[in-house]
């Protein structure tokens, strides 16, 4: 069953904030981030493990909450670059055991 | 340094006609996947590979066959190709010990007429 992603598109100013969300119904051992731009493959940007870790990327931030079987994507004062769409995959067992991905969440960053 | 490479980059298949899809690593990663991308539907894998010589079904595995006869590549196959498997498809490696998560090719468009 795939994790669910909301929302599934947000429109936002360049430097403004950002959060995406994923839920799962099972229990997960990790969740991946990814950023696909139109036409391209998507691009890992980072993963937590079950412990409900929060890590973090440049200005991009992101935290697991294992008793919600919940991740959250932060993005925070946004650039154009960041456009694209978001992708999270949640895997069973293990650092590089197979995902399971959302449906995706689109982000589009306007000046 | 060229990662996780694809071909074709696009195809165009007659119904009932069959192909190879290539995936090669250079990364020397353990775990190769393929997953079809279709709008609305984010990511779904139809086949994965733990290792050389070794293969398992995914989400969506009827109509694809896949092979690991090298450790550096994975071949996804169509025997007989429908509309349906019109898609983008996407190969990825990962290490099983990495925190680097998946490195996905630049993806396969296949159309089925």
């Amino acid at each position: 069953q795939q994790p669910v992603q909301s929302p599934q598109a947000v429109i936002l100013r360049e430097g403004e904030d950002a959060v995406i969300n994923c839920s799962s119904s099972k229990a997960l051992y990790s969740v991946h981030w990814y950023r696909q731009k139109h036409g391209e493959a998507p691009v890992f940007l980072m993963i937590l493990l079950k412990g409900g870790e929060q890590k973090g990327h440049e200005k991009i931030s992101a935290s697991f909450n294992e008793k919600k079987q919940q991740s959250s994507l932060y993005l925070t004062a946004s650039q154009l670059s960041y456009s694209g769409t978001y992708f999270c995959g949640t895997g069973l067992t293990g650092t590089a055991s197979k995902l399971t991905f959302g449906t995706g969440t689109r982000l589009q960053v306007t000046l | 340094n060229a990662g996780v490479t694809q071909t074709p980059k696009f195809r165009v298949l007659k119904t009932g006609q069959s192909m190879t899809l290539l995936c090669a690593q250079d990364m020397n990663h353990e775990y190769m996947y393929w997953y079809r991308q279709d709008p609305g539907m984010g990511l779904r894998l139809i086949h994965y590979s733990v290792g050389e010589g070794t293969t398992a079904k995914g989400e969506v595995p009827d109509g694809y066959n896949v092979s690991r006869l090298k450790k550096q590549n994975f071949l996804l196959g169509l025997e007989s190709a429908a509309p349906s498997q019109t898609s983008v498809y996407f190969c990825a490696s990962s290490s099983y010990s990495s925190g680097d998560g998946y490195t996905f090719g630049s993806g396969t468009r296949l159309t089925v007429v």
